[in-house]
C-alpha cells in the first residue's frame, strides 16, 4: 500500500535560520507532489508542485523554494525564514488525474513556528 | 481558472440535527470534486469524492454529498449531527487538464452543540 511521510512534526525556528523540510512517499511510482501551507486560521494554499524528478511548479512568489531529487522524494526550502514563514506545511501525492480511484493522500504536517 | 467557494466559515448546528455545508465552484471543464476534513492539529482526512461517476457520492461518517452541475454546488450532508462531527472541513477541487492541482476553499468550522 502506499503511504506517505514527513518530518518533522515540529519546528521552531529563529528569523533568518534555513529551513528543510522532506517528504517522502513509498508504494508507488511517478506520483504528483505536493506543498501546501496552512497560515493560523485559514485555509490550505498551494505553494509547488511536481510532476516529475526536477520538474517544479510555483503557485506564488514567495521565500520558499522546492526540490524533487528523486521520484518519490520532495524537499521545502528556504534560506532565510521569515515571521510570516509560520505555519502548517502539508506533503501530498496523487497519481496522475483520471480514473474513478483518483485521489491525494495528505502527510501528517510540519508545524513551523517561526521566532 | 477553477475556484471554490465554500459559504458560512463557522457552521454550528445542535446534536441530532441536520448538517449542510456548502460549496460551490467554477469550472469550464467537468471537475473533480473533494471534500476533507480536519480535526484540531491534524493533518486532512479524505471524506469523500467525485470522479465522474454516480452524482450522488457516500462517504465515511455518515457524510454525502450530490454534484449538481446545473448548480455548480456540491455541498456535503449528513442527516444526524454528532459531537465527534466538529472540526474543520474543506471542499477542493481539480481538473483532469491542469496537472492535477487540488484547489481549497477557504473551509468551514462545524461546530456541533449538545
Amino acid at each position: 500500500s502506499q503511504t506517505i511521510h514527513q518530518w518533522p512534526a515540529t519546528l521552531v525556528q529563529p528569523v533568518g535560520s534555513p529551513l528543510s523540510l522532506e517528504c517522502t512517499v513509498e508504494g508507488t511510482s511517478n506520483p504528483n507532489l505536493y506543498w501546501y501551507r496552512q497560515a493560523a486560521g485559514r485555509g490550505l494554499q498551494l505553494l509547488f508542485y511536481s510532476v516529475g524528478i526536477g520538474q517544479i511548479s510555483s503557485e506564488v512568489p514567495q521565500n520558499l523554494s522546492a526540490s524533487r531529487p528523486q521520484d518519490r522524494q520532495f524537499i521545502l526550502s528556504s534560506k532565510k525564514l521569515l515571521l510570516s514563514d509560520s505555519g502548517f506545511y502539508l506533503c501530498a501525492w496523487s497519481a496522475p488525474p483520471g480514473g474513478l480511484n483518483y485521489g491525494y493522500t495528505f502527510g501528517s504536517g510540519t508545524r513551523l513556528t517561526v521566532v | 481558472a477553477q475556484s471554490v467557494t465554500q459559504l458560512g466559515s463557522h457552521v454550528s448546528v445542535s446534536e441530532g440535527a441536520l448538517v449542510l455545508l456548502r460549496c460551490n465552484y467554477s469550472s469550464s471543464v467537468p471537475p473533480y470534486l473533494f471534500w476533507y476534513v480536519q480535526y484540531p492539529n491534524q493533518g486532512l482526512q479524505l471524506l469523500l469524492k467525485y470522479t465522474s461517476a454516480a452524482t450522488l457520492v457516500k462517504g465515511i461518517n455518515g457524510f454525502e454529498a450530490e454534484f449538481k452541475k446545473s448548480e455548480t454546488s456540491f455541498h456535503l450532508t449528513k442527516p444526524s449531527a454528532h459531537m465527534s462531527d466538529a472540526a474543520e472541513y474543506f471542499c477542493a477541487v481539480t481538473l483532469y487538464n491542469q496537472g492535477g492541482k487540488l484547489i481549497f476553499g477557504q473551509g468551514t468550522e462545524l461546530s456541533v452543540k449538545p
